[in-house]
């Protein structure tokens, strides 16, 4: 059975640092993986997907890394803004591609 | 402004009540998906659809848990004889098809049972 874990839960950082959010899972035969951002009281905005034959995707000051081997993935933001806090999450499709398994999430306060 | 569209976005009941959440996915998504998330935690799978077919319920937590979705648009969400373990955010996804497509997620309903 597939299981995503992300550390931290929580981070806390001054505003225009760099950082990095991390996301491992049990079962390495993914097929993709996926980053949302979801703010309070909203539902999931999709940020980045990495197909399983990708190294990294990149969107802005967004940047997601993917390591099957090792089973980690990494959501890499630069020069973090007071826009960017909200709780980030990873998933992947089950085997069968029908449902996404989601890692409990990292919520971000970016400090002004 | 063609998003996943999910009605009533909040809704309180009484608990023994019955309720029913409502999710519009996007046009001509094939694909339709609920979750339910609990505070602090990420969503976890309920069911999904392929246009009518229910093809996996296996996350229904319990026979009290109904979804339909019979004409293979308009998605309905049933929870009979509601508790307060029931009180969560329920989320709908739908996507274009299978084969990996990304998922694209409504606002959610917040469902709190008193």
């Amino acid at each position: 059975k597939q299981e995503v874990t992300q550390i931290p839960a929580a981070l806390s950082v001054p505003e225009g640092e760099n950082l990095v959010l991390n996301c491992s899972f049990t079962d390495s035969a993914i097929y993709n993986l996926q980053w949302f951002r979801q703010d309070p009281g909203k539902g999931l905005t999709s940020l980045l997907l990495i197909q399983s034959s990708q190294r990294e995707q990149t969107s802005g000051r967004l940047n997601a890394s993917l390591d099957k081997s090792s089973g980690r993935s990494t959501l890499y933001i630069a020069a973090s803004q007071p826009g960017d806090s909200a709780t980030y999450l990873c998933a992947v499709p089950n085997e069968g591609a029908q449902k996404l398994v989601f890692g409990q999430g990292t919520r971000l306060t970016i400090n002004p | 402004g063609a998003g996943v569209s999910q009605s009533p976005r909040y809704k309180v009941a009484k608990r023994g009540q019955d309720v029913a959440l409502r999710c519009d996915p996007i046009s001509g998504h094939v694909s339709l998906f609920w979750y339910q998330q609990a505070l602090g935690q990420g969503p976890e799978f309920l069911t999904y659809f392929q246009n009518e077919a229910q093809l996996d319920k296996s996350g229904l937590p319990s026979d009290r848990f109904f979804a339909e979705r019979p004409e293979g648009s308009v998605s309905t969400l049933k929870i009979q004889r509601t508790q307060q373990e029931d009180s969560a955010v329920y989320l709908c996804a739908s996507s274009l098809d299978l084969g990996y497509q990304p998922q694209h997620f409504g606002d959610g309903t917040r469902l709190s049972i008193l």
